[in-house]
């Protein structure tokens, strides 16, 4: 199963729109990661924050942390047909380092 | 500097029969970690390997079993398949133990059971 929620399943945004897209956790977590995934393939990583982290910067890329409420949340700005993907957070188990992803969201771009 | 490299892409096997899935990391990675993705059930992990020994253990049952190599190489092996072993098999590697870094991805194996 599944270490957190990712809301929204899915989202639908017009060429130049901002997308956002959030996560949340149930452990303590050592970091967080979102990776990105186009039509089954693998997987590619974004972004990684800290849990002493609030907020990373990434290109078009902005992720926030709350450790307070486990929750994250990911930004992409002036999205492009290309980040037509599917996108995981991924938290880290401060514990054990195992990393466990959310369901995703899967995002579309319409041109 | 290559990437996460799985062999092989596709695979068709009969219920029952075995397979053997492998992996090879980036160079200078000694992490590799297994993750089984399904409509279903998402992104479940497998098991992670870091020097030759297996050091995280996902809720999969015995019939799933992997190894490492000195050359941090790793394969993973299913026996007695069933139809619900469908899925695609992602094998990540990471420089260190655990994922305190990023990890980098293969393209990833699609097993189809019939």
């Amino acid at each position: 199963s599944q270490q957190g929620e990712e809301d929204p399943q899915a989202l639908s945004i017009q060429e130049g729109e901002n997308a956002t897209m959030n996560c949340s956790y149930k452990t303590s977590i050592n970091n967080l990661q979102w990776y990105r995934q186009n039509s089954g393939r693998g997987l590619v990583h974004l972004i990684l924050i800290r849990s002493n982290e609030r907020e990373k910067h990434s290109g078009r890329l902005r992720v926030t942390l709350d450790t307070s409420k486990k929750s994250s949340s990911l930004l992409i700005t002036a999205s492009r047909a290309a980040d037509t993907a599917s996108y995981f957070c991924a938290n880290v188990r401060a514990n054990d380092y195992k990393l466990s992803f959310g369901a995703g969201t899967t995002v579309t771009v319409r041109a | 500097k290559a990437g996460v490299t799985q062999t092989p892409r596709y695979l068709i096997k009969t219920r029952g029969q075995q397979v053997t899935l492998s992996c090879s990391p980036i160079s200078g990675h000694r992490s590799v970690s297994w993750y089984q993705q399904t409509p279903g059930q998402g992104l479940q992990f497998l098991f992670e390997y870091f020097s030759e020994t297996q050091r995280n253990k996902g809720n999969f049952p015995g019939r799933f079993s992997g190894r490492q190599f000195s050359n941090s190489r790793s394969e993973m092996n299913v026996s007695t398949l069933e139809l619900g072993d469908s899925a695609l098999y992602l094998c990540a590697s990471s420089p260190g133990q655990g994922a305190q870094y990023g990890y980098t991805f293969g393209s990833g194996t699609r097993l189809t059971v019939v």
